[in-house]
């Protein structure tokens, strides 16, 4: 089945506990991103990656930072998370190519709460 | 900068009847515009992508409209049922490798 994988769905952390949500996405895509999702604020994009090794900041990229060594996996990483980091978080992954992108699939989502 | 407007308040329609739901983008020129529809706690789910030299497209009971003079796409979903209670969400695409989401639309079909 095709789809994209997020863990932990649930976490509550205390400020300053570096913590990663993991991503992994079984459609050989090689546009994965990330999104929080606040309310009154919509689907924000914090970061995305274009393919293996290629990230570029969405438009809330401040206080995360991502990797992407492997096509499948996209990890997102608080470094050292504050409680305005507290949202509802999406991965998502697409087809892409240089004349467009495709449709994304996301995550099941992951509630963070930054104590 | 780009903007994206829907209808912020939730639009409440009788079953059966055609729901109209609107996307304003403004300092964009997306190439194509993609709908979602998203469950409360729930990931979005794609639901149609409309081109720009693309006047209408249809899926099933859902109708989407794209108008680049007005920067407007309208998503219609007709003989409106119960089940079709969720968000909309729109998203131009196009100029960078962003997809950037309007806040999106409540609907709520009443039986």
């Amino acid at each position: 089945e095709a789809q994209v994988t997020q863990n932990p769905r649930y976490l509550i952390t205390v400020t300053g506990k570096k913590l990663t949500v993991t991503c992994s996405q079984n459609m050989n895509h090689e546009y994965m991103s990330w999104y929080r999702q606040d309310p009154g604020l919509g689907l924000r994009q914090i970061y995305y990656s274009m393919n293996v090794e290629v990230t570029d900041k969405g438009d809330v990229p401040e206080g995360y930072k991502v990797s992407r060594k492997e096509k499948r996996n996209f990890p997102l990483i608080l470094e050292s998370p504050s409680p305005n980091q507290t949202s509802l978080y999406f991965c998502a992954s697409s087809f892409s190519s240089v004349a467009s992108l495709g449709e994304l699939f996301f995550g099941e989502g992951s509630r963070l709460t930054v104590l | 900068s780009q903007k994206i407007e829907q209808n912020s308040e939730a639009l409440n329609i009788q079953e059966g009847k055609t729901a109209t739901l609107t996307c304003n983008y403004t300092n964009y020129s997306p190439a194509y515009l993609q709908w979602y529809r998203q469950d409360p706690g729930r990931g979005p789910v794609f639901l149609l992508l409309i081109r720009e030299n693309e006047k209408e497209k249809r899926k099933e009971r859902l109708k989407v409209t794209f108008d680049t003079t007005l920067k407007q796409s309208l998503f219609h979903i007709t003989a409106s049922q119960p089940a079709d209670s969720a968000t909309y969400l729109c998203a131009p695409v196009g100029g960078t490798y962003k997809y950037i989401f309007g806040t999106g639309t409540r609907l709520k079909v009443l039986a």
